[in-house]
């Protein structure tokens, strides 16, 4: 069985930027969670994807967008980023919504804005 | 607003002493809640997960929790701890339907003296 792999591992961006990181969710999941850890902070959900569509979101501004492909992985987009979005983003994979809730999570990618 | 809270910020514990690390959550209804731990440039692991029934459950590498809900608290034990269980626990929770994504409490840092 495949984890929740995470591409890249670390980036290190300029304010005002665009980034995009990606996610390949675990085998026989099709649902894929994303979620932003700032040092010393326990992780704060940022969106799902579910059936290629957004499927729920946190408390994050629009320029926080998603894609999710036909084999389940996925794509985080952020837009004209600031300094606060460096933090370690964490893709989570887990079964159709309403089955178990359980998520699995890759190993994350460190984002440094400078 | 729901709400998940790790009163401990920090707590050392000799190697071969008990741990408990606590949780409470702020729901209106039941949530189901988890445990994750996460090591340092680590991704998340599930240690355990209460969905129903049984309030005392059992999870991976001898960890086990107890769901109270008089007190609102799934609090982590372990019996006797070893020196690898050093690194972050995070307790979470989700209400049913599930694309509200988890709430991470703030999280603990365990350390274990030799």
């Amino acid at each position: 069985e495949t984890g929740v792999t995470q591409s890249p591992t670390h980036l290190i961006k300029t304010r005002g930027q665009q980034v995009t990181l990606r996610c390949s969710s675990q085998s026989g999941h099709n649902t894929v969670s994303w979620y932003q850890q700032a040092l010393g902070q326990g992780p704060q959900f940022i969106f799902q994807y579910y059936r290629e569509e957004e499927n729920g979101r946190g408390n994050f501004p629009p320029r926080f967008s998603g894609l999710q492909f036909p084999n389940y992985s996925s794509e985080l987009n952020v837009n004209a980023l600031e300094l606060d979005d460096s933090a370690l983003y964490l893709c989570a994979s887990s079964r159709q919504p309403g089955t178990d809730y359980e998520q699995y999570f890759g190993p994350g990618t460190r984002l440094t804005v400078t | 607003a729901q709400s998940v809270t790790q009163p401990d910020i920090h707590i050392t514990v000799s190697e071969g002493a008990s741990l408990e690390l606590r949780c409470n959550y702020s729901y209106g209804a039941t949530p189901y809640l988890f445990w994750y731990v996460q090591s340092p440039g680590q991704g998340l692991q599930l240690l355990l997960k209460y969905f129903s029934g049984d309030t005392l459950v059992q999870g991976i590498k001898g960890f086990e929790a107890e769901f109270k809900r008089s007190q609102s608290s799934f609090n982590l034990r372990k019996p006797s701890v070893h020196w690898s269980d050093a690194a972050e626990y995070f307790c979470a929770a989700v209400s049913g339907g599930g694309a509200d994504g988890l709430t991470f409490g703030k999280g603990t840092h365990l350390i274990i003296q030799p």
